[in-house]
């Protein structure tokens, strides 16, 4: 059963500042894994997906690595906005017919103060 | 372009009470829908999937079911709500084949009294 980890549970940050937010699974037989953002009382917008052959995506300010040896993955935000402010999700997917069941881990509540 | 509805975004229910919770998604056919919750210091959890209409798997056992009526139609539904059912409730869809990346709702905002 996969098992999915974020580490830190929260981070504040000045604004600017170049951060790191970690996701580590169990089972690398992970298929994809996507990262989210999640505003107060809101749903899931995604961010990136990457896929089982693709070792990292980029967009924009965002770039995520995935490293299915090691069992982990990265989201680097450069220069950090107030505005990115959120939670942040990574869910690790399976293959097969089970596109879209994400195992997730509990978030990284991120907060850039100005 | 793609779109997913949740509605009510917010219900207030007793004890015991009938539940039905909608999702539609437009834009799209035959997708894999999704339902998952969110409760307070657990994190996201996959509730039911449907590949197709009639379709339905069961991730955990509860006192929650589940329907797909029509093929961009999702329901959630329960006979006599549960205290412990409180908590945010998400909709997800995603292609069937070859896609892999899953696209949420806007949540619905449950909590029994």
């Amino acid at each position: 059963k996969q098992e999915v980890t974020q580490i830190p549970a929260a981070l504040s940050v000045p604004e600017g500042e170049n951060l790191v937010l970690n996701c580590s699974f169990t089972d690398s037989a992970i298929y994809n894994l996507q990262w989210f953002r999640q505003d107060p009382g809101k749903g899931l917008t995604s961010l990136l997906l990457i896929q089982s052959s693709q070792r990292e995506q980029t967009s924009g300010r965002l770039n995520a690595s995935l490293d299915k040896s090691s069992g982990r993955s990265t989201l680097y935000i450069a220069a950090s906005q107030p505005g990115d402010s959120a939670t942040y999700l990574c869910g690790g997917g399976a293959g097969g017919t089970s596109y879209g069941k994400l195992t997730f881990g509990q978030g990284t509540i991120l907060t850039v103060h100005p | 372009s793609q779109t997913i509805h949740q509605w009510p975004a917010t219900l207030v229910q007793p004890v015991g009470s009938p539940l039905s919770l909608e999702c539609t998604v437009e834009g799209t056919s035959n997708p894999n829908l999704y339902w998952y919750r969110q409760a307070a210091g657990r994190g996201l959890q996959l509730l039911f999937y449907s590949v197709g209409i009639g379709q339905i798997s069961s991730e955990v056992p509860q006192n929650l079911s589940a329907s797909r009526p029509q093929d961009r139609q999702f329901i959630l539904s329960s006979k006599k709500l549960l205290l412990s059912d409180s908590g945010f409730y998400l909709c997800a869809w995603s292609v069937q084949a070859g896609g892999t990346e899953a696209f949420f709702g806007q949540g619905t905002r449950l909590t029994v009294v």
